[in-house]
């Protein structure tokens, strides 16, 4: 099978810019969530979704929305850029949610905000 | 609210001496707990995870302890090697949550 993609791999956006990520989870994984990684914060969770629902969401502003369709591919969506928001952006998918199944990452997307 | 805390931040060993990474938790509800490697410019992967209902787990030179009542668990590597360099994070969740808290990481560093 092949593993979880994400695209683009590198993003370069200036401040009060939008920008839309996209993962793509394995084949028959229905559950995507979504994490922040930074060198000061570590790895912090974003939201995650379950066929096309969002479960569970994060500590983060409302400019971070994300969505997911019927074929479990999955969009996070960051408004309103600010430099804060340069980070590596991974998803993760698994057959029904982190509590229950292994979760695997994919490669994630650099966004730099200038 | 929930928090995982990861200690040490840093860790250097000599090739063949054993590593010890421990995480403590906050929320008694969480009962799956797993660890990620993540090496320089690479996706974290999962190594182990325990679960609740279990105290210790063991795959060839890894092993994991859980202990609830304190809310601690572990990673041991016995017999480090070069290639074990990399970020180690624990992480916690529960059912349900649909997600999973992540320590602050422990760079791993195996002197050859």
């Amino acid at each position: 099978k092949a593993g979880v993609t994400q695209t683009p791999r590198y993003l370069i956006k200036t401040r009060g810019q939008q920008v839309t990520l996209s993962c793509s989870p394995i084949s028959g994984h229905r559950s995507v969530s979504w994490y922040q990684q930074t060198p000061g914060q570590g790895l912090q969770f974003l939201f995650e979704y379950f066929s096309e629902t969002q479960r569970n969401k994060g500590n983060f502003p409302g400019r971070f929305s994300g969505r997911q369709f019927s074929n479990s591919r999955s969009e996070m969506n960051v408004s309103t850029l600010e430099l804060g928001d340069s980070a590596l952006y991974l998803c993760a998918s698994s057959l029904q949610g982190s509590s229950y199944n292994e979760q695997f990452f994919g490669p994630g997307t650099r966004l730099t905000v200038l | 609210g929930e928090n995982v805390e990861q200690h040490p931040s840093t860790l250097s060993v000599q090739e063949g001496d054993s590593a010890v990474i421990k995480c403590t938790y906050s929320d008694s509800a969480s009962n799956y707990f797993p660890w990620y490697k993540q090496e320089l410019g690479k996706r974290p992967q999962l190594i182990i995870d325990i679960r609740s209902n279990v105290g210790e787990k063991k795959d060839q030179r890894i092993a994991v302890t859980l202990n609830k009542t304190a809310k601690h668990f572990s990673l041991h590597i016995t017999e480090t090697q070069p290639e074990d360099s990399a970020v180690y994070f624990c992480a916690a969740s529960m059912d349900s949550s649909y997600k999973l808290i992540f320590g602050s990481g422990t760079r791993l560093l195996v002197r050859p």
